[in-house]
């Protein structure tokens, strides 16, 4: 079964350091997006790309975070600056299309920042 | 006020114990999901639904549209169904809107 590839899957990082994580989603999947757990909460949307533009983005996904899509399979979320806060799970999932909510998810990257 | 809540936020069962967990939403929606997440972190998608019933293997989800709840039920559960389960929304756009999950735990 096609996955959702997100690496690494654990990376601890010094605050103020950049940090990119990186997915590669389903390979005929058009929308794609990131969320992130805080340990002991709940998952919450960060943003939404389709076309190659953010669709839709949250009050979390301020200036220090950017996503790009590079080539044609790489979808990646940039911290510029980490805090302490930005320490959570991040996942990745993607969709074929909004006509059939089909959301696959990676296994997420556990970022701590130090 | 969370948009999604969910009931019971942890439950325990022995093994072959039927078990309902309840979800409820206080927005319009386009779609309601069912996903689980291993210990590990990992996201598995279970049902989207939008209407009626949904049936995979021992799991069964439902939805009422008129009263904005939703059951997810697992008959003769088993120790390898601990997990915790979340229900999420689409509202009017594909972004999913999480609940905060339940963590279950059955026990042999």
């Amino acid at each position: 079964e096609p996955e959702v590839t997100q690496t690494p899957s654990h990376q601890v990082t010094q605050m103020g350091q950049e940090v990119i994580l990186r997915c590669v989603p389903i390979s005929n999947h058009l929308y794609f997006y990131w969320y992130r757990q805080i340990l002991g909460q709940k998952v919450e949307f960060l943003v939404s790309f389709y076309n190659n533009e953010i669709s839709e983005k949250s009050e979390i996904f301020d200036d220090q975070f950017s996503v790009e899509r590079p080539d044609g399979s790489n979808f990646t979320l940039k911290i510029r600056s980490t805090k302490l806060e930005d320490s959570a799970m991040y996942f990745c999932a993607s969709m074929s299309g909004p006509w059939d909510y089909g959301y696959t998810f990676g296994s997420g990257t556990r970022l701590t920042v130090v | 006020k969370n948009e999604v809540e969910q009931s019971p936020q942890n439950l325990t069962a022995q093994e072959g114990e039927f078990i309902t967990i309840n979800c409820s939403y206080s927005v319009g929606i386009s779609a309601l999901h069912w996903l689980q997440q291993h210990p590990g972190g990992g996201i598995v998608s279970l049902f989207m639904l939008s209407s009626g019933k949904k049936k995979h293997g021992r799991l069964i989800a439902t939805i009422n549209i008129q009263e904005k709840h939703s059951s997810l039920h697992i008959t003769a559960s088993h120790p390898r169904d601990s997990a915790v389960y979340i229900c999420a929304v689409n509202t009017n756009t594909d972004k999913l809107i999480f609940g905060t999950g339940t963590r279950l735990q059955v026990f042999p």
